[in-house]
């Protein structure tokens, strides 16, 4: 149980394009997911908080204009990342949280391989 | 000062030995630890959950929290080929939405 899956799992784009990565809980409803971006050999940082039916909460430094995020369903958030540049790629990771808890309770998705050539 | 310090490795270990892992942290208000294994390009897998000080094990996995120094430890015991990965440690406080703070990660290599 507890499988978040995403998709795309790699994208290559051309600079100032726009790019949609779906994160989906598939055997459980998750009223919270969250949004990482990861750099190689960095740990991941948080970008954004997601809750169904309600805007995101961005992390102090994250452009919610630039890293738009849509959580219409209990089981689907979506990250788009607008006007892409080469500074963008990076790993992105989602995960999908079962039940309130401390952090036991999120599962990541296997993450989203973004390259902005 | 990083509110997580995590020694990044590269830690290379025999197969069939002990590998110790650890953290430390800054923020007393931190009470709830995970560990987390992340293979390449894939998303990281819970390992671990505590919220004591004290020991958990869970097979050849054993956590170590130590709150009063800050300080908290993954040993893996009977290390096999299919540890290696990178290893995260990850922390939560009370009231703080559930949000994590990780560490940089230590990668781990178990040389046959």
């Amino acid at each position: 149980g507890a499988v978040v899956s995403q998709h795309p799992s790699w994208v290559i784009c051309k600079s100032g394009t726009s790019v949609k990565i779906e994160c989906r809980s598939l055997d459980f409803q998750a009223t919270t997911m969250f949004w990482y971006r990861q750099f190689p050999k960095q740990s991941l940082m948080l970008m954004a908080t997601s809750n169904e039916g309600s805007k995101a909460t961005y992390e102090q430094g994250v452009e919610k204009d630039k890293f738009l995020i849509n959580h219409a369903s209990l089981t689907l958030s979506t990250l788009t990342v607008t006007s892409a540049h080469p500074e963008d790629s990076s790993f992105y990771i989602c995960s999908a949280r079962t039940d309130p808890g401390q952090g036991e309770t999120q599962y990541f998705g296997p993450g989203t391989r973004l390259l902005v050539l | 000062q990083k509110e997580v310090e995590q020694d990044p490795g590269p830690l290379s270990v025999p197969e069939g030995a002990i590998v110790s892992l650890n953290c430390t942290y800054s923020n007393s208000a931190f009470q709830y630890f995970m560990w987390y294994r992340q293979y390449s390009r894939k998303g990281p897998e819970l390992l671990m959950y505590t919220y004591s000080s004290g020991n958990k094990e869970d097979g050849r996995f054993t956590a170590q929290v130590d709150k009063s120094s800050k300080y908290i430890s993954l040993f893996i015991r009977d290390s096999q080929p299919s540890d290696s990965a990178t290893y995260l440690c990850a922390m939560s406080m009370p009231g703080g939405g559930n949000k994590l703070t990780f560490g940089t990660g230590t990668q781990l290599k178990v040389e046959l």
